[in-house]
């Protein structure tokens, strides 16, 4: 199975700040790196895939960059609206896993 | 826009079996997508289970396969979870998902809302 280890687990920011996540995969996965959201009591929802492609109504201050193992998923001024937790999920091979998840915090 | 909804039981006893639908609304079960059950134990991370191909294909988590079975029933678009054997490890928020998959590209972007499932005497 292919780990993806997020860091770090859990991130206090402000409003206006820029963050950034990373993500490590215990084996090459090429592109096949995407990002999910989610909020207390709801479904994840995906943020980025291919690991800088911006999903359909995502704002563009989420962006996403790396390659092979490692990944980073940036968000450049944050809003209230992006207090959330965030996964990395490998799509390379199956089992597909997530990483641990980083939860974003006010 | 295609929309995911899970249905079943909340509260299953131990060694007995989770059983759970998703219906698929907006889209067909018999497109190129593959659909997917992921599952998040309360306070954890999300933990895919497993995925099928309306034709048939399946392909399931090596830590659950012995105990997952994932089929369709394409006359009512929807497809079905059986979980054998629960414990209350398996105590989770279970989603249906869509798996798309394009040119070098895979991701589940369509997901229902999750429900519910305490194993539980």
């Amino acid at each position: 199975d292919i780990q993806m280890t997020q860091s770090p687990s859990s991130l206090s920011a402000s409003v206006g700040d820029r963050v950034t996540i990373t993500c490590r995969a215990s084996q090459s996965i090429s592109s096949y790196l995407n990002w999910y959201q989610q909020k207390p009591g709801k479904a994840p929802k995906l943020l980025i895939y291919d690991v800088s492609n911006l999903q359909r109504g995502v704002p563009s201050r989420f962006s996403g960059s790396g390659s092979g193992t490692d990944f980073t998923l940036s968000i450049a001024g944050l809003q209230p609206e992006d207090f959330a937790t965030f996964y990395c999920q490998q799509s390379y091979t199956t089992p597909y896993n997530f990483g641990q998840g980083t939860r974003l915090e006010i | 826009q295609v929309q995911l909804q899970e249905s079943g039981p909340g509260l299953v006893k131990p060694s007995g079996t989770l059983s759970l639908t998703c219906v698929v609304s907006g889209g067909s079960i018999s497109s190129s997508s593959w659909w997917s059950w992921v599952r998040q134990p309360p306070g954890k991370g999300l933990e895919w289970i497993g995925e099928m191909y309306h034709r048939g294909s399946t392909n399931y988590n090596p830590s659950l396969k012995n105990r997952v079975t994932i089929s369709v029933d394409k006359s009512k678009n929807q497809f079905s979870l059986k979980l054998t054997s629960v414990t209350a490890a398996d105590t989770a928020v279970y989603y249906c998902a869509r798996h798309d998959y394009g040119d070098y590209v895979s991701y589940f972007d369509y997901w229902g809302p999750g429900t519910v499932v305490i194993v539980s005497s």
